[in-house]
């Protein structure tokens, strides 16, 4: 079974309308953190914001605020007025402590998104 | 700010050769990764790395690949003998710590192997 979860291959929004990128996850260790990245079409990882399975509230990093529904095991990216530079694929990932006590990154397929002047 | 580099950016070898990918990670981190990306697909893990050994490491890290940290500050990531299906972006990413900490990748060597 998949650990991440992206329904959205792709995605089309408006410059400054506000999208939303959907990633649920499947985990069973009560302690787990969630991560999304974007990856513009230079190739590189941009950290974008964090998320802690403890954390009582929902993170936000500028325009990126992370909607955390615990209990529906979903983790979805929220971009609020978006810009052209947002073009770009957004991974979401999470890191559970394996076997081994690493915390390694397990990442979603991505999705695409678009902004549309 | 702090950041983590990787060298060389690209890199084009033939196969059955030996490729040394290099990372220079944020100075004050102690755990460091290799994950790869293949072409349009999604980003995998490779190896995890503290304390001058392998924490853990994936199916994909055969016999083929190895890690080291030989001076304190570069982590590379060897193939020895490199196959078609290794073309792909190699990302090294480094954490402060234990737990609850954001792992920072680099920007990737694009490896193409003909």
């Amino acid at each position: 079974a998949q650990k991440i979860t992206q329904t959205q291959p792709g995605m089309f929004v408006q410059e400054k309308e506000a999208v939303t990128l959907d990633c649920t996850y499947d985990t069973s260790d009560p302690s787990y953190g969630l991560f999304w990245y974007k990856q513009p079409s230079s190739g590189e990882m941009i950290f974008l914001i964090y998320q802690g399975s403890y954390d009582q509230q929902n993170a936000t990093e500028g325009r990126y605020s992370l909607n955390f529904q615990k209990a529906r095991k979903s983790a979805n990216l929220v971009i609020s007025a978006s810009q052209l530079g947002d073009s770009a694929m957004y991974f979401c990932a999470m890191r559970e402590l394996s076997g081994a006590g690493s915390y390694q990154l397990t990442f979603g397929k991505g999705t695409k998104l678009s902004v549309i002047p | 700010e702090p950041e983590v580099t990787q060298t060389p950016s690209h890199q084009v070898t033939q196969m059955g050769q030996e490729v040394i990918l290099r990372c220079v990670p944020i100075s004050n981190h102690l755990y460091f990764y290799w994950y790869r990306q293949i072409l349009g697909q999604k980003v995998e893990f490779l190896v995890s790395f503290y304390n001058n050994e392998i924490s853990e490491k994936s199916e994909i890290f055969d016999d083929q690949f190895s890690v080291e940290r030989p001076d304190g500050s570069n982590f590379t990531l060897k193939i020895r003998s490199t196959k078609l299906e290794d073309s792909a972006m190699y990302f090294c990413a480094s954490c402060p710590g234990w737990g609850r900490e954001t792992q920072y990748f680099g920007p990737g060597t694009r490896l193409l192997v003909l």
